[in-house]
């Protein structure tokens, strides 16, 4: 069985770090391109970023380029996503999903960036 | 940047009842268009892909057509299961980008 289990959310202060992990299960990870998209609150979708399958290529939405890192463990099947400088507007359920068409995504984290 | 905009914003049907959704693109995403489906609380589920391709395990009471900037999602028969929020995605150019989203609701 596929599994994608987002972890490393929580409430953090403007300007704070957090980093959030995505750990697969159930297939061949080294193998797929892997991405983060986020939901904001009353808004839609943004796919904020994806990592090619051996982690030497990766892109970023211009909204968190330089503040967000994404990279990934292929020995552990670990995706991560490194956010700094966070604002209040990365408040977000953040989901990792697999593939060149997200055809599988985890439940999600949130993440709550408050004073 | 692409802009994909969708309509209606909301579509409000009965069980049994056919959808139309449409999603429009400001410029050419070749056939690199996709359709989620969203429910409260729970993670975006791949429907459609390349346009007109089901994924894995989606009934036959979904399809995509079009190409280019038009593309629609059709539900042919709606189900209590289809009541949901929908979203378009390109993959045609970097950033990948959805559109705002086509409601469903039940009448």
């Amino acid at each position: 069985e596929v599994k994608l289990v987002e972890s490393g959310g929580g409430i953090v202060q403007p300007g704070g770090s957090l980093r959030l992990s995505c750990e697969v299960s159930g297939f061949g990870f080294s193998n797929y391109w892997m991405h983060w998209v986020r939901r904001a609150p009353g808004t839609g979708l943004m796919w904020l970023s994806r990592i090619n399958s051996n982690g030497f290529s990766v892109s970023y939405v211009d909204s968190v380029k330089g503040r967000f890192t994404t990279s990934r463990d292929n020995a552990k099947n670990i995706l991560y996503l490194q956010m700094n400088s966070l604002r209040d507007e990365d408040t977000a359920v953040y989901y990792c999903a697999r593939g060149v068409y997200g055809d599988f995504w985890g439940q999600g984290t949130l993440v709550a960036v408050s004073p | 940047e692409i802009v994909l905009t969708q309509s209606p914003a909301t579509l409000s049907l009965s069980p049994g009842e056919a959808a139309t959704l449409s999603c429009r693109a400001n410029q050419t995403v070749s056939y690199f268009l996709s359709w989620f489906q969203q429910k409260p609380g729970q993670a975006p589920r791949l429907l459609i892909y390349d346009v007109s391709k089901r994924a894995s395990d989606i009934p036959a009471r979904f399809s995509g057509s079009g190409s280019e900037t038009d593309f629609t999602l059709t539900i042919s028969s709606l189900e209590l299961d289809d009541f949901a929020v929908y979203y378009c995605l390109q993959r045609g150019d970097w950033p990948f980008s959805f559109g705002g989203g086509s409601r469903v609701d039940l009448k």
